[in-house]
């Protein structure tokens, strides 16, 4: 157990629609990390905040947005559903705000999209 | 941008030692990441190299050369348990892209 949260576990939609996956880090860490992993394109990196403010992006689409809020938890919303947005998503969270140190990975979050 | 090549597919025996390879061309380079990642779960750090040479961590040792754009992760004396995905990952000026990985499959 990493010590991060993630929820809901699974999550099934229709195109178009819009969802909100939750993460809350580990203890003590002020970044969050949010992934996309699908079979095609690997494990890809979206975007990274430290204690509340955007840190990093990466390969996020305009359709996604996230935030973090003062608790620290974080929300990644996803907008106009494709099919293709169908992944495991995935939430990080280090004590860094630098994407050197050791980042902690929960569970994830299953999308699938219909 | 980042490019980053690993093999796709490994295969060792119980108790060998197995060299996962991975090469980069970057813009931007700050420091190699390798995690392993089973089946259906979450990836897991296993080191961070930001010098060149041989970082040990137990079973596990982690080599970088920046001059060549080259890093592998070396396993020694394999176990079933470390039948897995290896995931190199390059860390730019600001963003992180991650290899497609290496699935390593240990028999007996």
């Amino acid at each position: 157990d990493s010590g991060v949260t993630q929820t809901p576990k699974h999550l099934i939609t229709a195109t178009g629609q819009r969802v909100t996956l939750r993460c809350s880090p580990r203890s003590g860490d002020l970044s969050v990390y949010w992934y996309q992993q699908s079979l095609d394109q690997g494990l890809q990196f979206l975007i990274q905040y430290y204690n509340g403010e955007e840190r990093a992006k990466g390969n996020i689409l305009e359709r996604f947005s996230a935030q973090q809020f003062p608790d620290l938890h974080s929300e990644l919303n996803l907008s106009s559903l494709e099919l293709g947005d169908s992944a495991l998503y995935f939430c990080a969270s280090s004590a860094s705000g630098t994407l050197d140190g050791t980042q902690y990975f929960g569970p994830g979050t299953r999308l699938t999209v219909l | 941008g980042q490019n980053i090549d690993q093999p796709t597919e490994m295969t060792a025996t119980e108790g060998a030692i197995v060299q996962i390879n991975c090469t980069y061309q970057t813009s931007g380079f700050n420091g190699l990441f390798w995690y392993q990642q089973h089946a259906g779960e979450a990836p897991t750090f296993l080191s961070y190299n930001v010098l060149d040479g041989l970082e040990e961590k137990g079973r596990f040792s982690s080599f970088l050369s920046r001059s060549k754009g080259y890093s592998y992760l070396l396993l020694k004396e394999l176990q079933m348990k470390d039948s897995a995905s290896y995931l190199c990952a390059v860390k730019g000026y600001s963003t992180l892209t991650f290899g497609k990985g290496t699935m390593l499959l240990v028999s007996p």
